[in-house]
Formats: structure tokens, sequence, C-alpha cells
């Protein structure tokens, strides 16, 4: 089973709409979680973080439900520059500092 | 935020050749920079942790002697390919944290390798 798990999409919406995607991992010792948004050919850049009671940062909210070991990111009022991959990461810490990282969940959307 | 650099941004070589790629954390002091490669369509894998004045943790699968890693400064550590062969194309990204125990990590703008 791989450690983190995303749905790859592509979600094709429209402009305006709102837009949830989920991420599942599999390590329950993980302690912390990202969200990344990566741009064609470009490097990651740093979303949000995900905290265990939720956060929002503008038209992005984020959530983490550590029982069932998953995360998901909502978009509202979605923009066209919002178009990019959504990359799930996970940090399991315990001496392990690298990020773990999903394939990416790609958006796509549409005037 | 905080500035990664990576050069060069893009290698284009002939097989058999070593190609080093240097990332540099250009406004704060990086205790640990990480090293990433990620083919197209997948997720970025870590290949190894550097922490300056000491020797690289590699994951597993990723050979330490193909892939040497040098953090000989707190704001530089580079990546040097060697010997390398067509498999080894791909996107390299350096990332760097700031300091022990916080999170955040700053990516580099990667580097494309293409071995001929």
């Amino acid at each position: 089973r791989k450690e983190v798990e995303q749905d790859p999409g592509p979600f094709n919406v429209p402009e305006g709409a709102t837009v949830a995607f989920n991420c599942t991992y599999s390590n329950s010792a993980s302690q912390s979680f990202f969200w990344y948004r990566q741009d064609c050919r470009k490097e990651p850049k740093l979303l949000m973080s995900v905290y265990s009671s939720g956060n929002e940062d503008g038209r992005f909210t984020a959530q983490l439900n550590r029982a069932s070991q998953y995360i998901s990111l909502l978009i509202r009022d979605s923009k066209l520059s919002d178009s990019a991959t959504y990359l799930c990461v996970v940090n399991s810490g315990g001496g392990a500092d690298g990020l773990t990282f999903g394939k990416g969940t790609h958006l796509i959307i549409q005037p | 935020g905080a500035v990664v650099s990576q050069h060069p941004s893009w290698v284009i070589c002939k097989s058999g050749t070593s190609v080093k790629i240097e990332c540099r954390s250009l406004d704060f002091q990086a205790t640990t920079m990480f090293w990433y490669r990620q083919f197209p369509k997948q997720s970025l894998m870590l290949m190894a942790t550097s922490n300056e004045g000491s020797k690289a943790t590699y994951e597993q699968g990723v050979e330490k002697d193909k892939f040497l890693i040098n953090h000989a400064s707190l704001t530089l550590s580079t990546l040097t390919v060697t010997s390398a062969h067509p498999e080894d194309s791909s996107f390299y990204i350096c990332s760097a944290r700031a300091l022990a125990g916080v999170e955040t990590q700053y990516f580099g703008p990667g580097t494309r390798l293409l071995v001929l």
C-alpha cells in the first residue's frame, strides 16, 4: 500500500465552483500534514499546513481526520489560477525528516 | 518566504558523465537539506537528507556511491550524479530547512537532468 494516496484526476471544474479532494496516508504515526501546490515543471510550493482542528486560509480549507487517516482540501470560488497539481504531503517524524509526497491531484479550472 | 536556489536549472549530458547540482539557501542558514527526485507523472521521492558537516542519510534503494552529497556549509549542499545513465534522467529538487524541529521546508526551483 502506498504511503500517501491521492486520486490523480484530472478534476475539471468550472470557474467559480467549489472543489474538494482527499488523500489517505498509511502511517498512523504521521505527525504533520501539508498541502503543496505544484505547477507544471516547477517546484512544489507550500499551500497550507493541515491541523487536527481544521484550518482555513481564504478560499482554501483543510481538514484532517486522524482516525480515518485522511486529509482533505476544499477550494471555494475557484479561479483559473488555481489550475495546478495539488500534493498531499506527510511528515512521519521520528527522525525521518523528509516529506512523503502523494502523486498529486491534477485540477483544471475551466472558464 | 525563504529563498532556495539551484544550479543549473537544466542539464543535458552524455551517458557516463558526472553531473553536479548545487542547492543554496540564499537568505537563511540551512541546518538540513533534502534531495528529492521526481519522474514524469510520479510523486517526489526523497533521496537523501544531508546535515551540515556530517554524512548524508540515504533512503532505501538510493545508491550513496552514485549520488554523492556534500553539505559543506550552512548555505550549500551539492548532489553529484556519478556516471549518469539515461535512467537517471529526472527532475531533481532540493529543499532546505532552517532550524531543527521546524517543519517548513523551502524548495529550490529544481534541476532537469537529461542523460542521452
